[in-house]
């Protein structure tokens, strides 16, 4: 079965250091992966997703994951915290058709000045 | 902007009663999707639409169906109103029918059912 594990459900960091939110996934074959961020009050904007090129993939406002097939990971990633980045982060994992869409629990990241 | 319109914003009803929740997709997207978003349930994958027939289903429930009409926008009826239907109804819209393309969410429909 399919499954998504996020773990930390609150990531705090300060502002210009390092961001990273975790996330597993298992899946019998690799699937497609997603991270979105969801900002107060609103819908779900996509960042970045793997579909099966390249293992490191840049999304917008300096985001970046790379997929680990070997750790079932696809961990985001940010040099450095703005406070612009408070928002709650999913990742998402779909294989091969919508019917095979997974999201994770979440993982809101907060910035301290 | 998304260019995913969702209407109504809010709505507050009672137990037993039905609600129809309306999105109208980016222009040029063939698909729709509809994802309920709980505290307790997460964000789940409900059904997706194609050019006026279903494509997929996730976790929706009896209750709750959705249809796409030729002019591609859709609308999610839930029947029955529980007060664990109580969530955000997001519908999120894509060029064609593959589950992996970009999706472009709209804002959401509160739903609290009392």
């Amino acid at each position: 079965a399919q499954s998504v594990t996020q773990l930390g459900s609150h990531v705090s960091v300060s502002e210009g250091a390092l961001v990273l939110l975790r996330c597993n996934y298992s899946s019998s074959v690799p699937p497609y992966l997603f991270w979105y961020v969801q900002y107060p009050n609103q819908g779900l904007q996509l960042l970045l997703k793997y579909t099966s090129a390249a293992t490191l993939v840049k999304g917008i406002n300096g985001f970046e994951a790379e997929f680990k097939k070997s750790e079932t990971s696809f961990h985001l990633t940010k040099p450095s915290a703005h406070m612009s980045d408070a928002a709650e982060y999913f990742c998402d994992v779909v294989r091969s058709s919508a019917s095979k869409i997974i999201f994770g629990s979440g993982t809101r990241l907060s910035i301290r000045p | 902007d998304s260019g995913v319109t969702q209407t109504p914003k809010h709505l507050i009803t009672a137990t037993g009663q039905r609600v129809t929740l309306r999105c109208s997709p980016r222009s040029g997207d063939l698909s729709v999707y509809w994802y309920q978003q709980s505290l307790d349930q997460g964000l789940q994958f409900l059904i997706q639409y194609y050019n006026g027939e279903e494509r997929a289903k996730g976790n929706i429930l009896e209750r709750f169906s959705a249809q796409q009409f030729p002019d591609l926008h859709s609308e999610l009826n839930l029947s029955s109103l529980e007060l664990g239907d109580s969530a955000l109804y997001f519908c999120a819209s894509a060029p064609s029918s593959g589950g992996v393309e970009t999706q472009y969410f709209g804002p959401g429909t509160r739903l609290l059912v009392l």
